[in-house]
């Protein structure tokens, strides 16, 4: 059975330490979506990649936040310095789109997040 | 702007009751509509993808359906265990995703 696994499951850290987060995709998929999930706003899409290339990060604050695949079994989100208003579950999730043609849609699978807290 | 708009936030039944959750969306371009069951403490789970207008898909005793402006998952005959937030998202354009908050149902024995 597949799945998108994640690391750590739950996180507390104080305020201004670096905070790295992992995500290895399903075997095979070809896309991958950082998300974070607030009470107050729901799931807010951070991150995109297609192929191992960011192709979109427009939801993530640049200033702390940076998103990478260092190969095409993990891909990192790291917050640093980290910040209170930072605590939420950020979620990974992966897909598979065609590599050739026209793209469609992406069909997203989660996983079981990491639960951040900051101090 | 892009939107999407869940209705009701939250959602009382009686096992067997069968009801029915709103997706509201505008948005240019429609790529494609998704449906998720999120149980507490855990990623939402892949439920639907419905790709245009006229479409519906049936997985035990949930439905889905899309017209031009809305989809609804109709779940019959509820049980408990169908108890869950079930969370509505549209692809609006390559990149684009963009996910309601959620219909948190509980549905009594």
């Amino acid at each position: 059975d597949a799945r998108v696994t994640q690391t750590p499951r739950h996180k507390v850290t104080e305020m201004g330490q670096e905070v790295t987060m992992r995500c290895q995709p399903i075997l095979g998929h070809n896309t991958v979506f950082w998300y974070r999930q607030t009470m107050m706003q729901g799931l807010e899409l951070l991150a995109y990649f297609r192929n191992r290339a960011p192709l979109d990060d427009s939801g993530m604050p640049k200033d702390r936040f940076s998103a990478e695949m260092p190969d095409a079994t993990l891909a990192t989100l790291k917050i640093q310095p980290s910040e209170p208003r930072d605590s939420a579950v950020y979620f990974c999730a992966s897909g598979l789109v065609p590599t050739s043609g026209i793209s469609s849609t992406d069909t997203q699978y989660f996983g079981p997040g990491t639960r951040l807290t900051v101090l | 702007e892009d939107q999407v708009t869940q209705s009701p936030e939250a959602l009382r039944l009686q096992e067997g009751e069968s009801s029915s959750l709103n997706c509201s969306y505008t948005v240019s371009g429609l790529r494609g509509l998704f449906w998720y069951r999120q149980d507490p403490g855990k990623g939402p789970e892949f439920l639907f993808t419905l790709y245009s207008a006229g479409e519906e898909k049936e997985k035990e005793r949930l439905k889905a359906t899309l017209t031009k402006k809305e989809s609804f998952l109709h779940i019959t005959a509820p049980k408990p265990e169908d108890s869950a937030t079930y969370l509505c998202a549209v692809q609006a354009g390559t990149y684009k995703y963009i996910f309601g908050t959620g219909t948190r149902l509980k549905v009594l024995a």
